[in-house]
């Protein structure tokens, strides 16, 4: 089992309506989450980061926290075709770098 | 400088020979961090410096990848002897002490060994 779990994709999602992705981790002990997006042939960018149980909003996206279910999940409102990107899960299970996920692929159709 | 960086951007060499990669990170920025991506994966961690702490190599996949760290700033990746399965993109990534949500990475070296 992988440490940090994403569906490939792609993921498709028509301009306007919610894209909703998800990431499962192994680690129990695992402290703060963070999502990253990465275009094509560039580096990944910081979206946000997660450390309690619950919501947290920033602009159109909203994190998610289910620590009793190992479970993390990034939603899009609104989605817009220039939020089609890779969308890697990192986690930060108590060691000195990220354990990443492989990434979903989100395609947003215009 | 205003962002990580890294030299070469693309690398190609032929299998068997050693490669140097460079990582220039923030200015002032104490962690320095090197990942591996290739085709289609996430990000396979590699080594880390903190300071002039002794660095963590507990993802060098081989004896045949070093890095160092001179000065506590500047950073080179050497791969000797490479594999064809060496071919990814390297990326680098600093931050500002140990939080891990602010590190910024840099635009890669993209490797391919014929």
């Amino acid at each position: 089992q992988k440490e940090v779990e994403q569906n490939s994709g792609p993921l498709s999602v028509p301009e306007g309506a919610i894209a909703s992705l998800n990431c499962t981790y192994s680690d129990r002990g695992s402290q703060s989450f963070f999502w990253y997006r990465q275009y094509s042939g560039k580096s990944p960018e910081l979206i946000m980061f997660i450390y309690s149980n619950g919501d947290k909003e920033d602009g159109r996206f909203t994190a998610q926290l289910n620590k009793a279910s190992q479970y993390v999940s990034l939603l899009i409102r609104d989605s817009q075709p220039s939020d089609s990107a890779t969308y890697l899960c990192a986690v930060d299970t108590g060691r000195r770098a990220l354990t990443f996920g492989s990434g979903t692929r989100l395609q947003v159709q215009p | 400088g205003a962002g990580v960086s890294q030299s070469p951007s693309n690398k190609v060499t032929e299998k068997g020979k050693d490669v140097e990669l460079r990582c220039d990170p923030i200015s002032g920025h104490t962690a320095l961090y090197w990942y591996r991506q290739s085709l289609g994966q996430g990000l396979e961690f590699l080594i880390y410096f903190q300071g002039n702490s002794a660095p963590d190599k507990s993802g060098l996949p081989s004896d045949r990848f070093s890095a160092e760290r001179t000065g506590g700033s500047v950073s080179t990746l050497t791969i000797q002897r490479t594999q064809q399965e060496d071919s990814a993109v390297y990326l680098c990534a600093s931050s500002l002490g140990t939080s891990l949500n602010e590190q910024f990475f840099g635009p890669g070296t993209r490797l391919t060994v014929l």
